[in-house]
């Protein structure tokens, strides 16, 4: 069964542009969920997506949105990009809910570079 | 508000020795508590996790993890540490069981090996 793929792996972008990534989650998962991974700040969840509806949102300023989509891939948009966004993107996914803690498979990011 | 830190951003062993990479946590109410390791340009994988079972917890690879609630700690260890352990190791904590938005992730141990 082929993991989670996420599509760029590399991605170098400018201060004010946009910016979108997606996942695709391992077959027959449906629910998804977004971190991001800082040097400086850790690992730190930005949403959760489970049949297309938004779960759970983190701490994050509204210029991070996602959407989920019917065959369960996500795709994640950052607009007005800051140098403080540059980061490892993480997607990982589950069968179900994420209740009862069961096991997360995680993708292998994409590397967000702003200058 | 519960919290993690894990003692050594960096932990190198010689191939064969002993891993003991440290975990301690901060909660007001009963943990759940994760490890999960990062190798180089990957997602992370679960090794272990304690749900309030038993206190020694075996995970992949040869990894377990004792929970010491008198010590607030969850340290990771392995008898004979080999070259492919080499890798970013993470200790999480949760006091959620229906999502995974409130995990908290510490900062994370470079585990190096040494031949």
């Amino acid at each position: 069964k082929a993991g989670v793929t996420q599509t760029p792996r590399y991605l170098i972008k400018t201060r004010g542009q946009q910016v979108t990534l997606s996942c695709s989650p391992i077959s027959g998962h449906r629910s998804v969920s977004w971190y991001q991974q800082t040097p400086g700040q850790g690992l730190q969840f930005l949403f959760e997506y489970f049949s297309e509806t938004q779960r759970n949102k983190g701490n994050f300023p509204g210029r991070f949105s996602g959407r989920q989509f019917s065959n369960s891939r996500s795709e994640m948009n950052v607009s007005t990009l800051e140098l403080g966004d540059s980061a490892l993107y993480l997607c990982a996914s589950l069968p179900g809910l994420s209740g009862g803690l069961r096991e997360q498979y995680f993708g292998p990011g994409t590397r967000l570079t702003v200058t | 508000a519960q919290s993690v830190t894990q003692l050594g951003s960096h932990v190198s062993v010689s191939e064969g020795a002993l891993v003991l990479l440290r975990c301690n946590y901060s909660s007001s109410v009963p943990p759940y508590l994760f490890w999960y390791v990062q190798y180089p340009n990957q997602g992370l994988q679960l090794l272990l996790k304690y749900t309030s079972a038993a206190t020694l917890v075996k995970g992949i690879n040869g990894f377990e993890a004792e929970f010491k609630k008198s010590e607030t700690s969850f340290h990771l260890t392995k008898p004979s540490a080999h070259m492919s352990d080499a890798a970013e190791y993470f200790c999480a904590v949760t006091t959620e069981k229906t999502s995974y938005d409130k995990v908290i992730f510490g900062p994370g141990t470079s585990l190096s090996v040494i031949p």
